[in-house]
């Protein structure tokens, strides 16, 4: 099994473009997030989704936008790209409640 | 106050030397709780799950004090191999569904 699958592992931004980060997992699992993790800090989670169809606003939600329109999918669109959004963003899925989150290897932007 | 909280480190210690990292988190509601290992620029790895009961795995020991809102993680005669950043993670159902909360990790350097 491939687990978590994240495109592209890296990217340069300028300002004001815009992209989307692709997600996918395998392993049927209804729960995915999506986090940012900046140098030499911990994970904050952006948006999450607990099933196709469902998603819902994390810690830092700004300036970002996702969809679930099937269960293996969770692609995280920025918009107008700023600075401030440089950082490694990770996807992750799990089972409902309790259960251990499968990570993919993460996408590594630069705004510049 | 933050949901999950950890003393960032540096820990530098010895190989050989137990060590214990400890977390607390503001969530009483909160239902599960696990320990996940990062290695430099790499995706999180669950490390082990923590429970009331406390458990095992080896070198490591994981205890839960509900009571207290409080977890730690023990390591035992630790290895070159053991340095990593340590993330305490909490998973809170929300009326959205669960949501798991990241800890900023705590950084462990084993050295000769």
């Amino acid at each position: 099994n491939a687990g978590v699958t994240q495109t592209p592992k890296f990217r340069i931004l300028k300002i004001g473009q815009s992209m989307t980060l692709q997600c996918t997992q395998d392993m049927n699992h209804n729960y995915m997030y999506w986090y940012r993790q900046d140098p030499g800090m911990g994970l904050k989670l952006i948006y999450y989704s607990v099933g196709a169809g469902i998603t819902d606003k994390g810690e830092v939600p700004n300036g970002y936008n996702v969809s679930r329109s099937t269960t293996e999918d969770f692609p995280l669109r920025l918009e107008l790209a700023a600075p401030s959004q440089t950082s490694v963003y990770f996807c992750a899925s799990s089972y409902p409640r309790n259960t251990e989150a499968f990570f993919g290897q993460g996408t590594r932007l630069t705004v510049v | 106050r933050k949901e999950v909280e950890q003393d960032p480190g540096p820990f530098n210690v010895p190989e050989g030397a137990t060590v214990a990292f400890n977390c607390t988190y503001s969530n009483s509601a909160s239902q599960s709780f696990f320990w996940y290992r990062q290695d430099c620029r790499k995706e999180p790895k669950l490390l082990m799950s923590v429970y009331s009961s406390g458990n095992e795995d080896g070198r490591f020991t994981a205890q839960l004090n509900r009571a207290s809102q409080y977890i730690s993680l023990l390591i035992r005669d630790s290895k070159l191999s053991d340095s990593a950043t340590y993330l305490c993670v909490v998973n809170s159902f929300t009326g959205g569904g669960n949501k798991l909360t990241f800890g900023t990790g705590t950084q462990l350097k084993v050295e000769l």
